[in-house]
């Protein structure tokens, strides 16, 4: 049974419209992350939270809007999206430092 | 803020061979140095990773060194396979607080030929 999932694995949309990535966790860690990894690879922190409250938010555009409904869960949701917004969007749990990646979702903007 | 180096961005080496890939630091605050192995498309997954105390650490094949004073740490991969072609991630964080992200160097395409 997968430790942290995601949903959708692929988007693809259009320019302007807004869509949302769901993130899930069954290993019961208080900390989750929004990572983006672009076309060269690197992978850089969008959002962290710790037991549902945000502690980090790195220079990200406002159009970008994380939600954690409980501990388990951390969606993104992205409001009229650009070229630029694509990339692979990883979400991550955490417990002692220790940082497990879910499978990813690639979000292509047409 | 903390800021990672990694080099080099490539490295082919034949099986068998040993592969070095080296990571440096800005932030002297950071204590938890983790390494990534990312297969393509997939997601990225811990392969070692050491704290500030410690200065080095293995596990079977890969080994981890870390110079606090320098503020540099290395992967080191003996006998390396063609599975082991991959792109490593080094990253440094401060353990201490909750939500403390991973900081990531810009990732190493490692090439294993047989």
């Amino acid at each position: 049974d997968t430790a942290v999932s995601q949903t959708p694995k692929y988007l693809v949309t259009q320019m302007g419209n807004d869509k949302s990535i769901k993130c899930e966790q069954n290993l019961g860690h208080d900390t989750m992350y929004w990572y983006k990894q672009d076309s060269k690879k690197f992978l850089k922190i969008m959002f962290s939270y710790n037991n549902k409250e945000l502690i980090i938010n790195e220079t990200v555009p406002n159009r970008f809007s994380p939600k954690s409904p409980d501990k388990a869960h951390l969606n993104l949701h992205i409001n009229s999206l650009e070229l630029g917004d694509s990339a692979v969007y990883f979400c991550a749990s955490e417990v002692y430092n220790e940082q497990f990646f879910g499978p990813g979702t690639r979000l292509t903007v047409l | 803020g903390e800021n990672v180096e990694q080099h080099p961005s490539t490295l082919s080496v034949q099986e068998g061979d040993s592969a070095v890939i080296k990571c440096t630091y800005s932030d002297s605050a950071s204590n938890y140095f983790p390494w990534y192995k990312q297969e393509l498309g997939k997601r990225p997954q811990l392969i070692i990773d050491i704290r500030s105390n410690v200065g080095e650490k293995k596990d079977q094949r890969i080994a981890v060194t870390l110079n606090k004073t320098a503020k540099h740490f290395s992967l080191h991969i003996t006998e390396t396979q063609p599975e082991d072609s991959a792109v490593y991630f080094c990253a440094a964080s401060m353990s201490d607080q909750a939500g403390t992200a991973l900081i990531f160097g810009k990732g190493t395409t490692l090439s294993v030929s047989s």
